[in-house]
């Protein structure tokens, strides 16, 4: 099984519709990550947590909202979709600071028609 | 703030060496991240330099020079497989901001 799951993989959607997309880690980890990426583009951070009572927004949170459940699931919602926040998102978690390294879940696609 | 620039392509045949270059400039600096990402993958962690240097994971080195805001992944006997995008990251204390990566395409 992965150490970061993504839930959904692939969702399509319309204009105005809420969504939520789920992670889960079992790597152990206190800080978690969703990154949004546009096809040819890098990832940009949406919104971090380094703990259950800690959420800080990224570059580009503007229409998104994050909650941490506990130390292992992080999701993310939007609350009224829209046609360009079509894109692909990636949640990732950390074993602390400084150390350049994230781990990836397979991300989630997706759609805003 | 922090940005940062790498090729968008670059191109080479299998068994060559590549090297893809990142310079940046940032506000608070700890370390220079590289990142693999196979089309429809998840990006994967291939090193992370904190310090001016070398360093060598197999066929993979990076290439840190903290004076010049400069760094670079080097890419030695070059496979098929190796045909993927590849992203530097600077990290701050708390997060790690990409660069818009460089697509690598590798020709047999």
């Amino acid at each position: 099984d992965a150490d970061v799951t993504q839930t959904p993989r692939n969702r399509i959607t319309k204009t105005g519709k809420r969504i939520m997309l789920e992670c889960s880690q079992t790597k152990g980890h206190d800080r978690m990550y969703w990154y949004r990426q546009d096809p040819g583009l890098g990832l940009q951070l949406i919104y971090y947590s380094f703990d259950v009572k800690d959420i800080n927004k990224g570059e580009i949170s503007d229409g998104y909202s994050v909650s941490r459940q506990a130390q292992a699931k992080f999701s993310l919602s939007l609350e009224s979709a829209i046609p360009n926040q079509t894109a692909f998102y990636f949640c990732a978690t950390s074993g602390g600071p400084n150390t350049g390294e994230l781990f990836f879940g397979e991300g989630s696609r997706l759609t805003v028609l | 703030g922090q940005s940062l620039e790498q090729p968008s392509e670059v191109t080479a045949v299998e068994g060559a060496i590549v090297q893809i270059n990142c310079t940046y400039q940032t506000s608070g600096f700890y370390g220079l991240s590289w990142y693999q990402q196979h089309d429809g993958g998840a990006p994967t962690f291939l090193s992370y330099n904190a310090l001016d240097g070398l360093e060598e994971t197999g066929r993979f080195s990076s290439f840190l020079s903290r004076s010049d805001s400069y760094g670079y992944l080097l890419l030695q006997e070059l496979q098929m497989k190796d045909s993927a995008s590849y992203f530097c990251a600077v990290g701050g204390y708390s997060t790690l901001t990409f660069g818009k990566g460089t697509m690598l395409l590798v020709s047999p």
